[in-house]
């Protein structure tokens, strides 16, 4: 079946730490994107990739990373710049209006 | 810019009730609306949509219908189960005023509990 695995479910690192979140789909979309999700508030836009090789910064860039150098795979960095990571993050694809999304990674910085 | 206004909640129904979730919107182009379903520890899922003005999506039950005159886009129930209990998220995606992206614009939220 079709869709984008993220991986994995929970992540625990140190304060300080970069960590890569990895995003991976199989339904030939070329457009992906990366949401965080925090209690009430919704989620925000990260990053995101109309193409390969090519990415845009969304709403909340900062402290964030990416890259997109296959089709199948948009895998996040959270940097040690970014103040306050913990929170679940969320993969998208999309292809003309429809969005998969992922099951999530539940990152939580200790 | 674009944005997404929706109820907060949280909201409690007994079963059978009628649900109702307000959102409304705002956005310089021809936005097409969504609303999401997130169950607990999980991703979201396409509920319903509409892409134009009077358009009205459905599915499992769940009605939202695309009124541009007011930028609304409530969305309703008319008998809720317990199964029904999940976070739901009115969303808009605005390509004329997104240099051609598809990005999505989320509300907040609202988290409904159904009980038996």
């Amino acid at each position: 079946d079709g869709g984008i695995t993220q991986s994995p479910k929970y992540l625990f690192r140190k304060e300080g730490q970069n960590v890569t979140l990895s995003c991976e789909q199989n339904l030939n979309h070329d457009a992906m994107y990366w949401y965080r999700q925090d209690p009430g508030q919704g989620l925000r836009l990260i990053y995101y990739s109309q193409i390969v090789n090519d990415f845009q910064k969304g709403d909340i860039a900062e402290g964030y990373s990416v890259s997109r150098e296959k089709k199948e795979s948009f895998p996040l960095t959270v940097t040690s710049a970014q103040k306050n990571p913990t929170a679940f993050y969320l993969c998208a694809s999309n292809d003309r209006g429809t969005y998969t999304f992922g099951s999530g990674t539940r990152l939580t910085v200790v | 810019g674009d944005s997404v206004t929706q109820m907060e909640g949280p909201v409690t129904l007994s079963e059978e009730a009628f649900l109702t979730i307000n959102c409304t919107y705002t956005a310089t182009g021809y936005p097409s609306l969504f609303w999401y379903v997130q169950y607990p520890g999980e991703g979201l899922q396409l509920l319903l949509k509409a892409t134009k003005a009077d358009d009205k999506g459905s599915n499992k039950g769940f009605e939202a219908t695309y009124r541009k005159e007011t930028t609304s886009f409530h969305l309703e129930k008319g008998s809720v189960q317990v199964s029904d209990s999940a976070v739901y998220f009115c969303a808009l995606s605005d390509p004329w005023s997104q240099g051609g992206s598809e990005k999505l614009v989320f509300g907040k939220g609202t988290k409904l509990t159904v009980n038996p």
